[in-house]
């Protein structure tokens, strides 16, 4: 189906353990982010992308990883899940300076 | 450290009433504005994406104004209905090209 899906949809896992959280898109758009949302911080840049083998840090990228080898895939990636990462998270992707389109988010619960 | 700001933080306004709410951002090095509806246990979606002085956009019901030279641009939302509850977020885009969000404003429409 063409759009921006993640997986999973919802996430529960222990403190340590590493998690990695999918995005894929379907429209070739050059950008792709990862935010994540928490009460009173509204959206928060973790990384961005601009292209494949390009990204670049956001707002609050400690405790992540990224990587874009492909130009629909931008998986995140925590080495080592704390639960302040307790979060839910959305990708998106956008062509440079247009509308970014979102994913329907992902709800990691670190215990 | 560009700045954007809503307000006001939250609104509760009567179905079918009008309403507006604010944008602020600086003028300086002015990108882009955009303007996106997040409903509860949804994603963003993308409203109006605004470059030049003066532009106005509209969908429906909803419009926007874009002021660059002074920094801000106008929600307007007319005859609110019960879907029209959501939260606005405007967000631009910084010298990297990184979206900068606002807080948002929470609309809640009272039938």
């Amino acid at each position: 189906d063409a759009g921006i899906t993640q997986s999973p949809r919802y996430k529960i896992t222990e403190t340590g353990r590493q998690v990695t959280l999918m995005c894929h898109q379907t429209w070739s758009h050059s950008y792709m982010f990862w935010y994540r949302q928490d009460l009173g911080h509204g959206l928060r840049l973790i990384y961005y992308s601009a292209a494949a083998d390009i990204t670049d840090k956001g707002e609050v990228p400690d405790g992540y990883v990224v990587s874009r080898s492909k130009t629909e895939n931008f998986p995140l990636t925590l080495e080592s899940a704390t639960r302040s990462q307790t979060s839910v998270y959305f990708c998106a992707s956008s062509a440079r300076l247009g509308e970014q389109y979102f994913g329907p988010g992902t709800r990691l619960t670190v215990t | 450290i560009l700045n954007v700001e809503q307000s006001p933080q939250s609104l509760h306004v009567q179905e079918g009433d009008s309403t507006n709410f604010t944008c602020s951002f600086p003028s300086s090095n002015f990108y882009a504005l955009h303007w996106y509806r997040w409903e509860t246990a949804k994603s963003p979606e993308a409203l109006f994406v605004m470059t030049l002085n003066g532009d106005e956009k509209k969908k429906g019901r909803i419009s926007a104004t874009l002021n660059t030279k002074e920094g801000y641009s106008y929600l307007y939302i007319k005859g609110s209905q019960p879907e029209d509850s959501a939260t606005y977020l405007c967000a631009s885009p910084d010298s990297n090209y990184q979206l900068i969000w606002g807080a948002g404003t929470k609309l809640i429409i009272k039938p």
